[in-house]
């Protein structure tokens, strides 16, 4: 398909184990940015990539958090020693270089990948 | 405090009815972004602003970049328009900061 493809769409895990999220943006797309949704909770920023640059961690809640982008198209998130509040909605999105005063690339988000950690 | 305030929380309109959704920043932005969550969960960006106005169907988003404040207006509202509304800013950093978001629901 055209959009912005995350796998899995449901990963349920055992507390401790690491995880690895995955997102294909769509073609083309040079800026992906990773989110999360709690439950009952608002969207938090996580991490951006803009292409082949070094990515702006701010967003990140701990050092188990890292993320990887390869060959600036297929991104990687991945959580260590998974703890329960780590269970959330995780959300990629794309979109074109984005310019700064010249801000014309809209998001394109994918389903996300519900994590449920046990 | 939140770098992105929105209001109100949650809003129950009669089916037809003109909606306002608004959002106010304290960052400096490149851009503003309107998201809509459905019920499914899926998120779709509805506009992406950086000075003006501009108008998709019966949606309208408006941002005043001197107030630091960006409306979401929604003409002639339909059930189908019940989702929640998200406001999300760009700073000159490309980070991003959310609104907890609008919950609509438009009654028949």
């Amino acid at each position: 398909g055209a959009g912005v493809s995350q796998s899995p769409s449901n990963k349920v895990t055992e507390k401790g184990k690491d995880v690895e999220l995955r997102c294909d943006p769509i073609s083309g797309h040079t800026a992906l940015y990773w989110y999360r949704q709690s439950l009952g909770q608002g969207l938090e920023f996580l991490i951006y990539f803009q292409g082949n640059s070094a990515p702006d961690k701010s967003g990140l809640p701990s050092d188990r958090f890292s993320a990887e982008r390869t060959g600036g198209s297929v991104s990687t998130l991945t959580i260590q020693r998974t703890q329960q509040e780590d269970s959330a909605v995780y959300l990629c999105a794309s979109s074109l270089e984005p310019r700064l005063g010249n801000y014309n690339s809209p998001l394109h988000f994918g389903n996300g990948t519900r994590l449920t950690v046990t | 405090k939140n770098e992105v305030e929105q209001s109100p929380q949650n809003l129950t309109a009669q089916e037809g009815e003109f909606i306002t959704i608004n959002c106010s920043y304290s960052v400096g932005i490149s851009a503003l972004h309107w998201l809509q969550q459905h019920p499914g969960g899926g998120i779709v960006s509805l506009f992406m602003l950086s000075s003006g106005k501009k108008k998709h169907g019966r949606l309208i988003a408006t941002i005043n970049i001197q107030e630091k404040h960006s409306s979401l207006h929604i003409t002639a509202s339909h059930p189908r328009d019940s989702a929640v509304y998200i406001c999300a800013v760009i700073n000159t950093g490309n980070q991003f900061y959310f609104g907890t978001g609008t919950s609509l629901t438009v009654i028949p």
